[in-house]
């Protein structure tokens, strides 16, 4: 049964640092990653999908990269800000019909 | 606006009584999947469906049932909730690749079963 663990899970930083969230599966079987961003009392929302061809996708200060071989993906966020004082999740998906999700980092952005 | 919505947003009810809730989006969307989220357990898929009359079970569908008559809605139902069905409740979107493409959520809803 595909796993995916995500550390650490809760981050707190003073604004203005860069910061890497880790994410690892354990299913090589991999059709994307995807990263998902949760505040509290709210939905998901989708911040970046990296698909197995690819190794990084970027939006903003957001960075993602992805390693099939190790089973690792990493979501880089530069310059944080409070803001983005969320929990991050992240999602294998090895096919059409289901996302396996990671628990979360909580991320706490002091001013 | 794009988006999914869910009612109700919070519902307290007793052990036993029947309940639905409501998931509908407006992308035209044929992916859609239920998910429950718990403490310590985090997102676990309820059900999902590939498109319109194609429903399936996913990692815990338990005490669940659903169904999708139409493309827009996918009603998640609880014929006889039982406490350990108290959780936050997500449905989610997308298309045209299903799982793999950009998912959409819904805002929640927190049920409480006594």
């Amino acid at each position: 049964k595909q796993e995916v663990t995500q550390i650490p899970a809760a981050l707190s930083v003073p604004e203005g640092e860069n910061l890497v969230l880790n994410c690892s599966f354990t299913d090589s079987a991999i059709y994307n990653l995807q990263w998902f961003r949760q505040d509290p009392g709210k939905g998901l929302t989708s911040l970046l999908l990296i698909q197995s061809s690819q190794r990084e996708q970027t939006s903003g200060r957001l960075n993602a990269s992805l390693d099939k071989s190790s089973g690792r993906s990493t979501l880089y966020i530069a310059a944080s800000q409070p803001g983005d004082s969320a929990t991050y999740l992240c999602a294998h998906s090895s096919g059409y019909s289901t996302l396996t999700f990671g628990k979360g980092t909580m991320l706490l952005v002091s001013p | 606006e794009a988006q999914v919505t869910q009612n109700p947003r919070y519902l307290i009810t007793v052990t036993g009584k029947k309940l639905t809730v409501t998931c509908s989006q407006n992308m035209n969307h044929e992916y859609m999947s239920w998910y429950r989220q718990d403490p310590g357990l985090g997102l676990r898929q309820i059900y999902y469906s590939m498109n319109v009359e194609v429903t399936d079970k996913g990692d815990v569908p338990e005490g669940y049932k659903v169904s999708r008559k139409e493309k827009r809605n996918f009603p998640l139902i609880l014929e006889s909730p039982s406490p350990n069905q108290t959780s936050l409740y997500f449905c989610a979107s997308s298309s045209p690749r299903g799982a793999t493409d950009t998912q959409y959520f819904g805002p929640g809803t927190r049920l409480t079963v006594l």
